[in-house]
Order: C-alpha cells, then structure tokens, then sequence
C-alpha cells in the first residue's frame, strides 16, 4: 500500500461547479498537509497548508482534514477555466523531519 | 514573496555530457533546499536533501556520485547531472524552505532531454 493514495483522474467539471478533491494516507506519523496546484510544465503552487483536523478556508478553496480516517480534501467552489491544473496533495511527519511525501496528483479540467 | 526561480527551463544535452541546474530562492534565505525529480503523469519523487554548507542526504536509490549537489550559500543550491543518459531525462524541481518556516515553495521546474 502506497503511504498517499490520490486518485489521478482525469476530472472534468463546468464552469461554476465545485470540485473535490482527496487523498488518503496510512501513516500516522503525517502531522501536516498541503495541497499544491501544478500548472502544466510549470513547479507546484502551494495552496493550502494545514496542521489540524478541521476546515481551513480561503477563498474559493476549503481543505479538510480527517486525522481519525487518515483522509484530507480539497473542495473548490465557483470553479473557473484557470483552476484547469494537476492538484497535488502532500504530507509531512512532525518534528525536524521536513520530507514531504506526494500523492500522484489529479487532473482537474474546468470547462467554460 | 517566496519565490524560488530555476536555471536553465529546458536543457538539452547528448549522452555522456554534464549539465548543471541551478536553484535561487530570490527574497528569502533558505535553510533547506530540496531537489525532486517528476517524470510524465507521475508524482514528484524526493532525490536529495541539502543544508547550506553541508553535504546533502539523498533518498534511498539516488546515485550521489550521478546526482551532484551544492547548496554553496543560503539562496543558491546547485544540481549537477553527471554522464547523463537518455534515461536521466525527467523534470526536474527544486524547492525551497525558508527560515524555520514548514512549508516548502517550489521552483519552475527544468527540463532536461538527453539524446
């Protein structure tokens, strides 16, 4: 079993949809999680980053972490053409350990 | 703020050859620079580790002797690919720490094609 599972999709949404995003994982040890947005041929945007398990939002974008079911998402209202990108989410153990582990990341396709 | 940025964008390079990448956090100093390698439809697969001004920790499966890694001051770490061969031909991403900060801020990405 890999330690983050993500499923790569493709995803395809009109425009104004909201989209959900998730990974699961199966280390305990994860403490922190982000979700990064990677335009095609271009290095990942951090997003989101969050410690607890709880909603954190901004803007358009919600994550949310279940530590109890090792499961986190990424939810995405009023969805635009330019949110067309690979959502990556990754994770890191506490401490000084500063080893983020990706999943595969999913292909997000906003239709206008 | 915390932008990483990436030099070359894209290098090609016959087999055999060298090639240098560099990675320059521009308005921060970074403590811990991260090199990571993604190949098509794949996710982005940690190679090595480096601290300014010590050797570098690679992942298990990175050859260190391929893969050379200078992290020379704390805005400048560099990648040298050694001997490359076609199968070296990957995307190649920095990332960035700043300070005592947890989050990591990534690079443009390079490209490298070796013929």
């Amino acid at each position: 079993q890999k330690e983050v599972e993500q499923d790569p999709g493709p995803l395809s949404v009109p425009e104004g949809a909201i989209v959900s995003l998730n990974c699961t994982y199966s280390n305990s040890a994860f403490q922190y999680f982000m979700w990064y947005r990677q335009y095609s041929r271009k290095g990942p945007e951090l997003l989101m980053y969050t410690y607890s398990s709880g909603n954190k939002e901004d803007g358009r974008f919600t994550a949310q972490v279940d530590k109890s079911s090792k499961y986190i998402s990424l939810f995405i209202r009023d969805s635009q053409p330019s949110d067309s990108a690979t959502y990556l989410c990754a994770m890191k153990s506490g401490g000084s350990n500063y080893k983020l582990t990706f999943g595969k990341g999913t292909l997000l396709t906003v239709n206008p | 703020g915390a932008v990483v940025s990436q030099h070359p964008s894209w290098v090609i390079c016959k087999s055999g050859t060298s090639v240098k990448i560099e990675c320059r956090s521009l308005d921060f100093q970074a403590t811990t620079m991260f090199w990571y390698r993604q190949f098509p439809k794949q996710s982005l697969m940690l190679m090595a580790t480096s601290n300014e001004g010590s050797k570098a920790t690679y992942e298990q499966g990175v050859e260190k002797d391929k893969f050379l890694i200078n992290h020379a001051s704390l805005t400048l770490s560099t990648l040298t690919v050694t001997s490359a061969h076609p199968e070296d031909s990957s995307f190649y991403i920095c990332s960035a720490r700043p300070g005592l900060a947890r989050e990591q801020y990534f690079g443009p990405g390079t490209r490298l094609t070796v013929t």
